[in-house]
């Protein structure tokens, strides 16, 4: 079956610029969580979500971080007036229980660069 | 502080030799551990976890990972690698799914 898609798969933004990473999850599963990798580095947790409800935002990095999942299937990355430090590939996951240690199914990612 | 380490940025072994990565982790207690691979273009794959119970875990594409908590360490073995497990390996520890920077696996003919 389908697993987890993300789109758009590279980003190229001007700093100060907006961008909306997309994520669709294995359909069914209820939890879903978003990580920013940096190069050489690995994934760090920015939020969660159970169905539509976000449980968990402590690893945004900024106000300018903003993530929602309105109908508790796609969710939306959004980073307002991008900066040079938000490049990073952003990895979405799915999992099929509500319990965060469920396996993870990750996504390919989005290769954000901010020029 | 929880926090996950890998020492070994990178590690060349030939192929058919046997593999061992390094993973130690900071935790308060007995915490959730995860090795996970990734192939250039794909997803993070999960390999194998331990939750508790038996310390030795199988995993897939014949990788095995045993928890010492004496050494607060979780080492990822495979007896004989292939050239198609060239990849990044990264540990990861705890419902919050810390990650280590992970491993770079060069697999030499």
């Amino acid at each position: 079956g389908a697993g987890v898609s993300q789109s758009p798969r590279y980003k190229v933004a001007k700093r100060g610029q907006d961008v909306a990473l997309r994520c669709d999850p294995i359909s069914g599963h209820v939890s879903l969580f978003w990580y920013q990798q940096a190069l050489g580095q690995g994934p760090e947790f920015l939020t969660y979500f159970q169905n539509e409800a976000q449980l968990d935002k402590s690893g945004l990095p900024s106000d300018r971080f903003f993530a929602e999942r309105p109908e508790g299937s796609v969710s939306t990355l959004k980073i307002q007036r991008t900066q040079q430090e938000d490049s990073a590939v952003y990895l979405c996951a799915s999992s099929v229980r509500q319990e965060r240690t469920d396996t993870q199914y990750f996504g390919p990612g989005t290769r954000l660069t901010v020029l | 502080a929880q926090s996950v380490t890998q020492p070994d940025i990178h590690i060349t072994v030939s192929e058919g030799a046997s593999l061992e990565l390094r993973c130690n982790y900071s935790y308060g207690a007995t915490p959730y551990l995860f090795w996970y691979v990734q192939s250039p273009g794909q997803g993070l794959q999960l390999l194998l976890k331990y939750f508790s119970g038996d310390t030795l875990v199988q995993g897939i594409k014949g990788f095995e990972a045993e928890f010492k908590r004496s050494q607060s360490s979780f080492n990822l073995r495979k007896p004989s690698v292939h050239w198609s497990d060239a990849a990044e390996y990264f540990c990861a520890v705890g419902d919050d799914m810390r990650f280590g920077a992970g491993t770079r696996l060069t697999v030499k003919p």
